[in-house]
């Protein structure tokens, strides 16, 4: 299994809270993905990282930042977090970009926003 | 706009036959598919995939088609077996860059005893 883990694995949080997810692995891989899972639409891309200190926005982006100061770690942040947010997250790292190269998944983090 | 669908959110086998999943796609950049198994509180785990090259590829149990003229692609599991109850994800790439999958919205396969 590839080495990535995600912290918290769960949390509960209010409307309007800053909350940060972190996804870390040992893989050294380049890329870094968050994506979002919602009943109906499966995995949605929020951002993405091509390197350390390089990222980009993904299909849903709004409302969510990101930050990659090392290899090893990916931040996403809900600045402001809405109802709207409740979901579950999923961070993934491939070896490198363009196709032909799988994604691989970590456990997850279901966020609450009441 | 739903670039990957995968029209049955269920599907139900019988242990030891067949399962057939489906999944359609409306972009012709997309060069690159994918399968990805999922269960209960775990991230997707990657099952096998196909480029557009190919026409089917094949790995133990599993084997995707890929028909590139009606855009469709589909998962066959032979024999089917309890362990492969989960949900099913398709997802889909185009070579450009980092390599940002779209997947489909996913299918419940229950094997039955």
């Amino acid at each position: 299994d590839a080495g990535i883990t995600q912290s918290p694995r769960h949390k509960v949080t209010e409307t309007g809270t800053p909350v940060t997810l972190r996804c870390h692995q040992t893989e050294n891989h380049r890329y870094m993905y968050w994506y979002r899972q919602d009943p109906g639409h499966g995995l949605r891309l929020i951002h993405y990282s091509y390197g350390v200190k390089d990222t980009d926005k993904g299909e849903v982006s709004d409302g969510y930042s990101v930050s990659r100061s090392k290899t090893e770690d990916f931040l996403l942040t809900l600045e402001s977090a809405t109802s709207s947010q409740t979901s579950v997250y999923f961070c993934a790292i491939s070896a490198s970009g363009g196709s032909y190269n799988e994604q691989f998944f970590g456990p997850g983090t279901r966020l609450t926003v009441l | 706009d739903q670039q990957v669908k995968q029209n049955s959110p269920s599907l139900s086998v019988q242990e030891g036959r067949i399962s057939i999943l489906n999944c359609d796609y409306t972009n012709s950049m997309f060069d690159y598919f994918l399968w990805y198994k999922k269960y209960p509180a775990e991230g997707p785990t990657f099952l096998i995939s196909i480029s557009s090259i190919k026409d089917k590829n094949e790995d133990g149990r599993f084997t995707v088609f890929l028909n590139k003229s009606a855009k469709h692609l589909s998962l066959h599991i032979v024999p089917s077996q309890p362990g492969d109850s989960a949900v099913y994800f398709c997802a889909a790439s185009a070579s450009q860059g980092a390599q940002k999958l779209v997947f489909g919205q996913g299918t419940r396969l229950t094997i039955n005893p």
